[in-house]
C-alpha cells in the first residue's frame, strides 16, 4: 500500500522567512502534484512534477522531485500572508498508462504566515 | 478548460436517510472522473473513479455507490447513509495525463 507522508504537518511562520515542506512516498512513481486548500474550500492545482529532477517554480513557491529518494519538496520563499493555506502532496499510481490517476493524498501541511 | 459543478454545497442528513450527489463537467469531453472524501482535518481518501459512461472502479468498500449514466455526469450514492459518512465530498476531473481539477465540494453532515 502507497504510504505518503509529509512533515510538517504545521507550520507557523514569519512573514519573510523561508521554509521547506517534504513530502515522502513509499513506492514508485514519476509524477508527483502539489495542491493548495483555502479553509472550507476546494483544493487548486500548484504543480506537476513529472520526472526525476524536476522542478517548477510559481511566484514565492517552488517545487522539486527526486523520484530516487522517493521526496518532493515545496519551498517558501520570503513567506507572504496570503500564501496561507494547507498544502498537499499527491502522488500518482496509474495501473497501466493512459488509464485513470490514482492519487494519494499526503496528509497536508497546514501553513501560518503571520506578521 | 474543464469546470467541475457540484451540488448541493452544504447537507445535512439524518442517519439512515438515502444520498444523492451530482457532479456534471463542462467544457471537455470523455474526462477521468472521481469521487474523493476529506474527513475533517485530513487528507483526501479515493473512493470512485469513472474513465467512460457506465465504468465505475470502487477503491474503498463502503456505504457508498457510484454511477456515470453520462459522459459528464458523475452521481454519488447511499441507500442508507452512516455516521461516518460525514466529510466533505470532492468530485474530481481529469483530461490525459492533466492534473486532477475539483469541484467546490459539497460538506455532508449525518445526525
Amino acid at each position: 500500500e502507497l504510504k505518503v507522508e509529509q512533515n510538517p504537518l504545521f507550520l507557523s511562520m514569519q512573514e519573510g522567512k523561508n521554509y521547506t515542506i517534504y513530502c515522502n512516498y513509499s513506492t514508485t512513481s514519476d509524477r508527483l502534484y502539489w495542491y493548495r486548500q483555502d479553509p472550507g474550500k476546494s483544493l487548486e492545482s500548484l504543480f506537476v512534477l513529472l520526472s526525476n529532477g524536476a522542478v517548477k517554480q510559481e511566484g514565492r513557491l517552488m517545487a522539486s522531485l527526486d523520484t530516487k529518494a522517493r521526496l518532493s519538496t515545496l519551498h517558501i520563499t520570503a513567506a507572504v500572508h496570503d500564501l496561507s493555506a494547507t498544502y498537499f502532496c499527491a502522488v500518482d499510481i496509474r495501473v497501466t498508462t493512459g488509464t485513470a490517476s490514482k492519487l494519494t493524498f499526503g496528509t497536508g501541511t497546514r501553513l501560518q504566515v503571520t506578521l | 478548460s474543464q469546470t467541475i459543478h457540484q451540488w448541493p454545497a452544504t447537507l445535512v442528513q439524518p442517519v439512515g436517510s438515502p444520498l444523492s450527489l451530482e457532479c456534471t463537467v463542462e467544457g471537455t469531453s470523455n474526462p477521468n472522473l472521481y469521487w474523493y472524501r476529506q474527513a475533517a482535518g485530513r487528507g483526501l481518501q479515493l473512493l470512485f473513479y469513472s474513465v467512460g459512461i457506465g465504468q465505475i472502479s470502487s477503491e474503498v468498500p463502503q456505504n457508498l455507490s457510484a454511477s456515470r449514466p453520462q459522459d459528464r455526469q458523475f452521481i454519488l450514492s447511499s441507500k442508507k447513509l452512516l455516521l461516518s459518512d460525514s466529510g466533505f465530498y470532492l468530485c474530481a476531473g481529469q483530461l490525459y495525463n492533466s492534473p486532477l481539477h475539483f469541484g467546490n465540494g459539497t460538506r455532508l453532515t449525518v445526525t
